[in-house]
C-alpha cells in the first residue's frame, strides 16, 4: 500500500523559514516524480512545486517561486519543501502527492493526510 | 499560463439526481485533466484521469467527457456520500493549475 507521511509543520513568525517533509513507502519512490499542493483554510488546491524522480528537474509556482526549494532523498524515501521568507498567505495545509514516471503527464495519487503551516506574529 | 475554470461554484441536488460539474482550459491540454473528490475534513482523492479514466475503485456514477477545451464531471445518481467539493487539474505541464472548485450538496 502506498503511504505518504507529511511532517514539519507549524507556527511561524513571517519571514521566517520551514522545512516539510513527506515520507514514503510502498513504492519505487525514485521513480516517481512528487509533489507539493497546498490549501490555505476554507479554500481550494494550489499547486506548489514538483520533482523528477531522479531530482534533476523541478517546477515551481510563481507564488513561490524563490522562497521555496523541493528536494528529495531517494536513499530514504523522503521528499522535502524548503521554505523561507514566509508570509501570512503561505498559511495553508501542505500535502505532498505522487505523480508518475514523467513529469509532465501524470496526475496525482494518491496524497498524504497533510501538514498545517500557519505564519502570523 | 493556462488558466482553470469552473462551474457552478456550488450546487445543491436531490438524491438520485443528475450532477454535471463544467471545467473549461484557457489553451488546449489535450486530455491531461484530472478530477479529484474532497470530502469536508479529508484528503483530495482521485476520481478521474485523462478527461475520462474512472481511478479503480471509484463508483460507475462518476465519468468523464471532454470536447475541445471543456471538461465534464458527472454524477449520474446523486448520493449522500457524494457531498464534496470537487477540482479539476491539468497536468500536462507546468504550473499543475487547478480549478476553483464546486462544492456539491444534498437539497
Amino acid at each position: 500500500e502506498v503511504q505518504l507521511l507529511e511532517s514539519g509543520g507549524g507556527l511561524i513568525q513571517p519571514g521566517g523559514s520551514l522545512r516539510l517533509s513527506c515520507a514514503a513507502s510502498g513504492f519505487a519512490f525514485s521513480g516517481n516524480a512528487m509533489s507539493w499542493v497546498r490549501q490555505a483554510p476554507g479554500k481550494g488546491l494550489e499547486w506548489v512545486s514538483v520533482i523528477s524522480g531522479s531530482g534533476g528537474s523541478t517546477y515551481y509556482a510563481d507564488s513561490v517561486q524563490g522562497r521555496f526549494t523541493i528536494s528529495r532523498d531517494n536513499s530514504k524515501k523522503t521528499l522535502y519543501l524548503q521554505m523561507s521568507s514566509l508570509r501570512v498567505e503561505d498559511t495553508a495545509v501542505y500535502y505532498c502527492a505522487k505523480g508518475g514516471i514523467t513529469i509532465f503527464g501524470n496526475w496525482f495519487d494518491p496524497w498524504g493526510q497533510g501538514t498545517l503551516v500557519t505564519v502570523s506574529s | 499560463d493556462i488558466q482553470m475554470t469552473q462551474s457552478p461554484s456550488s450546487l445543491s441536488a436531490s438524491v438520485g439526481d443528475r450532477v454535471t460539474i463544467t471545467c473549461r482550459a484557457s489553451q488546449g491540454i489535450n486530455n491531461y485533466l484530472a478530477w479529484y473528490q474532497q470530502k469536508p475534513g479529508k484528503v483530495p482523492k482521485l476520481l478521474i484521469y485523462g478527461a475520462s479514466t474512472l481511478q479503480s475503485g471509484v463508483p460507475s456514477r462518476f465519468s468523464g467527457s471532454r470536447s475541445g477545451t471543456d471538461f465534464t464531471l458527472t454524477i449520474s445518481s446523486l448520493q449522500p456520500e457524494d457531498v464534496a467539493s470537487y477540482y479539476c487539474q491539468k497536468y500536462n505541464s507546468a504550473p499543475f493549475s487547478f480549478g476553483p472548485g464546486t462544492t456539491v450538496d444534498i437539497k
